[in-house]
């Protein structure tokens, strides 16, 4: 079963400062997708950023970057120049293909003026 | 025009009654999920649906009952409701393609607080 752990519950930033949210996840699988999404108080699930196992190139977005390191099964983001709309919770989630969103149990994000 | 409705946003009610939640999305996707956020903000899914049929049901209660009419409705409705069904319930839409599924497209959610 796939499994996905984020171990850093909370963080916090000052605002224009970069900081890295963790990902470990757990799989036998080769072909499969990883992605972060964000949940700001709103409660709206929205996606950050999307990586492809099959690609070795980091995927960004903006201000939003991850480090994909297949063989250590780590997916992290990396927020640049952080903003006060960044404060949010943030998940980290994996699905192979044809499968289901698994979610690790989220990162909340604090974003300090 | 929002991408993946549900209704309602807030639900309040007695343990013991019946209550359903609808979900519409206008995307045209074939997959339709539910997912349960607990209190502690986990995320875990409890149906999904193909083409109106069921493809993952992850060992939920016999209380909860999705129902999909067409491939764009999944509802949810749930029996004789406990106090440990409180959470936020997420709809969500998604679509196959060649290289796998994009992403997931959630609704608002819906938060249930059982009294």
């Amino acid at each position: 079963a796939q499994t996905v752990t984020q171990s850093q519950p909370e963080m916090s930033v000052q605002e224009a400062e970069t900081v890295t949210l963790s990902c470990t996840y757990d799989t036998s699988e080769s072909n499969y997708y990883l992605f972060w999404y964000k949940q700001p108080p709103s409660r709206q699930m929205i996606l950050v950023i999307r990586q492809e196992a099959y690609k070795q190139q980091n995927a960004t977005e903006n201000r939003f970057s991850v480090n994909f390191q297949k063989a250590a099964k780590s997916f992290s983001l990396k927020i640049s120049d952080s903003q006060l709309g960044d404060t949010a919770m943030y998940f980290c989630a994996f699905m192979k293909k044809g499968g289901k969103l698994i979610f690790g149990q989220g990162t909340e994000l604090s974003v300090k003026p | 025009d929002t991408a993946v409705s549900q209704t309602p946003k807030y639900l309040v009610t007695q343990m013991g009654n019946d209550k359903s939640i609808k979900c519409e999305q206008n995307l045209g996707h074939d997959t339709m999920y539910w997912y349960k956020q607990d209190s502690k903000k986990f995320l875990k899914i409890m149906f999904s649906y193909n083409n109106k049929e069921l493809i993952i049901n992850e060992t939920v209660p016999n209380r909860f009952s999705p129902k999909s009419p067409d491939k764009a409705h999944l509802n949810l409705h749930i029996n004789s409701l406990e106090l440990g069904d409180s959470a936020v319930y997420f709809c969500a839409s998604s679509q196959e393609r060649g290289r796998g599924v994009e992403k997931l497209f959630f609704g608002s959610g819906t938060q249930l607080s059982v009294l």
